[in-house]
């Protein structure tokens, strides 16, 4: 079963460090692009870094110089390192898995990207 | 970045109406655009790629269709288990960028 679980988040002083991580079962996790994705309370959903198949990382400019993504492949792992946090940080931040498929249409070619897998999420609390 | 907007914001409707839910893009994204549910303690769930293909195991209920940079959702007949929030994703461009979400919820 193509599976991603969480953990990591818990309640933390602002301008304090977590790490998340997240675990990856059921998929080769080393050809896949992934995504941390957050939501805050009552807000919508926010993808905050994104870190390719290639190891390019891309980062939302409200975690730019905060936040670091990373992974190792080789425990099918991702994770991100958050220093500085905010108040505003807190939220579910969500492991999420981009998947890429092609397919030809009218004479043309589309590579379409989509993120079809996610975990249940962990919670990240910045409070005094 | 690719802004998405997305109308109405919330709604309210009744079981077997047919809701439609737009989002338009800040620029060309050829049919680049998916759609997910999100409920209250859940994950989100991919519900249409590529503007109009529906995802594996997705009631045909839901479609997807798109006009330049128009894009819509829709339920042909509300069912109880469809009340949540929709969002519109864009996947053309990095950073990857959603839209504000529509709340869908019970008349």
């Amino acid at each position: 079963e193509v599976q991603l679980e969480e953990s990591g988040g818990a309640l933390v002083q602002p301008g304090g460090s977590l790490r998340l991580s997240c675990a990856a079962s059921g998929f080769a996790f080393s050809n896949y692009h992934m995504h941390w994705v957050r939501q805050v309370t009552g807000k919508g959903l926010e993808c905050v870094s994104t870190l390719r198949n290639t190891g390019d990382a891309y980062y939302s400019d409200s975690v730019k110089g905060r936040f670091t993504i990373s992974r190792e492949n080789a425990k099918n792992s991702l994770y991100l390192q958050m220093n500085s946090l905010r108040a505003g940080d807190t939220a579910v931040y969500y492991c999420v898995r981009e998947a890429e498929k092609y397919s030809s249409s009218g004479g043309y070619s589309y590579y379409y990207y989509y993120m079809d897998v996610w975990g249940k999420g962990t919670t990240v609390t910045v409070s005094s | 970045d690719i802004q998405l907007t997305q109308s109405p914001s919330s709604l309210s409707a009744s079981v077997g109406d047919r809701v439609t839910i737009s989002c338009r893009a800040s620029q060309s994204i050829s049919r680049y655009l998916n759609w997910y549910q999100h409920k209250p303690g859940k994950a989100p769930k991919l519900l249409i790629y590529g503007a109009s293909t529906l995802q594996s195991g997705v009631p045909s209920r839901f479609s997807g269709s798109e006009s330049g940079t128009d894009f819509t959702l829709t339920i042909s007949s509300l069912q109880p288990e469809d009340f949540a929030t929709y969002y519109c994703q864009q996947g053309f461009q990095t950073p990857r960028t959603f839209g504000p979400g529509t709340k869908v919820d019970i008349k």
